[in-house]
């Protein structure tokens, strides 16, 4: 199985500041990867897929980039209501896996 | 507006077996591939089924290969997924969720996970 690396697991940022977190791959995956946040006690939401494609809905705050093994999710001009935990996932073969998360506190 | 909701969650012993359902309304289901997925406590989620538009394609992880069954009622747009033997290591929040819409036969490109049920909870415990 393919093993998604997320880093760090932890960040502590400023309303306004812009956050950047990554997700490695063992092999690549080309673009086949999606983001997710995730609030506690709630079901995931579907942020980004195909490495950089905004989900409808979701601010443009937001924003994914990255190829083959190596990605990352920014989040421009932090806001209260982003904080939670987020996890990439890449769908390249069965079975798709998640990262372990990286969590956002203000 | 979609929506997708899981029921069958429970206290089960373990050896047992619990059957989860999942009704889905605001999209044409015929059009998704479904999954379940899963979340043990203070856990990231667990892809542990898929299964195709029709029903006649199913996809399981390793850790529930043999065990869990997926299925699916496209007249009455159900999910559905038996679970047999089941170990304390299967303890979690079990969620309903579809597929990207896929209309053609390149249903891998949109096998990220799009609409996410609210979950329901499985126990397995003696």
């Amino acid at each position: 199985d393919i093993q998604m690396t997320q880093s760090p697991s932890t960040v502590s940022a400023s309303v306004g500041d812009r956050v950047t977190f990554t997700c490695r791959a063992s092999q690549s995956i080309y673009t086949w990867l999606a983001w997710y946040q995730q609030k506690p006690g709630k079901a995931p939401k579907l942020l980004i897929y195909k490495a950089s494609t905004l989900e409808s809905g979701v601010p443009s705050r937001f924003s994914g980039s990255g190829f083959g093994t190596e990605f990352s999710l920014t989040i421009d001009s932090l806001q209260p209501d982003d904080i939670g935990t987020y996890y990439c996932q890449h769908y390249y073969s069965y079975s798709w896996t998640f990262g372990q998360g990286t969590k956002v506190e203000i | 507006e979609v929506h997708l909701m899981e029921s069958g969650g429970g206290l089960v012993q373990p050896g047992g077996s619990r059957r989860l359902s999942c009704t889905v309304s605001g999209l044409t289901f015929t059009n998704y591939e479904m999954n379940w997925v899963r979340q043990a406590p203070g856990k990231g989620p667990e892809w542990i089924s898929n299964i195709s538009r029709s029903g006649d394609v199913t996809h399981y992880a390793d850790s529930v290969k043999g065990r869990f069954t997926v299925s699916r009622d496209n007249a009455k747009t159900s999910l559905f997924l038996q679970m047999n033997s089941l170990r304390a290591e299967d303890t979690a929040v079990y969620y309903c969720v579809s597929g990207g819409e896929c209309t053609n036969d390149m249903c891998h490109h949109a096998a990220y996970f799009q609409h996410w049920g609210q979950g329901t909870e499985v126990t397995v415990s003696s």
